[in-house]
């Protein structure tokens, strides 16, 4: 199985700032058909999770233009450029590549400072 | 409008048998794969099943292979996870998602003597 690995597990921001979060997997997620199956959730304090990005930089509809995701083969990032009070959650990586089974990393918490 | 609204859940005691139901609304659902995920309180999320679009392969995640079956109703737009010997580990809060992109509220699963 691929093994999603996330840091920081804990990340206190300062509202307006920046924050990124990284994400690697444990073989390269460059999928045969040469698209990369990573996507990023954001799980809001009693929420359910709610996808943000899928295949590496793509933004769902409805996602601020602040979040960003970047990254190839094992290594991938998500930003956001200026941190505000409705960011703070949990948010989790997941690979779609080499399924079954999809895996999640352990995911980040972000609040703020 | 996407709509995913999980049922089924409850109290259950170690051994016992639970089905969830998840009711698909807003969009074609006979052509959409369909996934579980679960979440242990105050854990991270794992997959635990998916079905595809017309019912005819599934897949499942290793601690519930043998235990939990995933079926579909694609005139009823329901998918459903039938889940036999259950055992504490498998207390967790059950998401139905549409190829992970959207996700119902999620239904709370307890088993507990």
């Amino acid at each position: 199985d691929v093994v999603m690995t996330q840091s920081p597990l804990s990340l206190p921001v300062t509202l307006g700032q920046p924050a990124s979060i990284s994400c690697r997997s444990s073989q390269s997620l460059v999928h045969s058909d040469g698209n990369t199956y990573l996507s990023w959730f954001q799980q809001r304090p009693g929420q359910s999770p709610r996808r943000l990005i899928y295949k590496v930089s793509n933004r769902d509809s409805g996602v601020p233009d602040r979040f960003s995701g970047s990254g190839s083969g094992t290594d991938f990032t998500l930003k956001i450029s200026r941190v505000e009070a409705e960011d703070v959650g949990v948010y989790y990586c997941m690979q779609g590549t080499h399924w079954p089974p999809w895996t999640f990393g352990q995911g980040t918490k972000v609040e703020i400072k | 409008e996407v709509q995913l609204v999980e049922s089924g859940g409850g109290l259950v005691q170690p051994g016992g048998s639970l089905r969830l139901s998840c009711a698909a609304s807003g969009f074609t659902f006979s052509t959409y794969w369909m996934h579980w995920v679960r979440q242990p309180p105050g854990k991270g999320l794992v997959w635990v099943s998916r079905i595809n679009s017309d019912g005819s392969s599934t897949n499942y995640a290793d601690s519930v292979k043998g235990r939990f079956t995933i079926s579909r109703d694609n005139a009823k737009n329901v998918v459903s996870l039938q889940m036999n010997s259950l055992r504490a580990e498998d207390t967790a809060v059950y998401y139905c998602a549409r190829s992970l992109d959207y996700w119902g509220q999620g239904t709370l699963v307890t088993v507990s003597s």
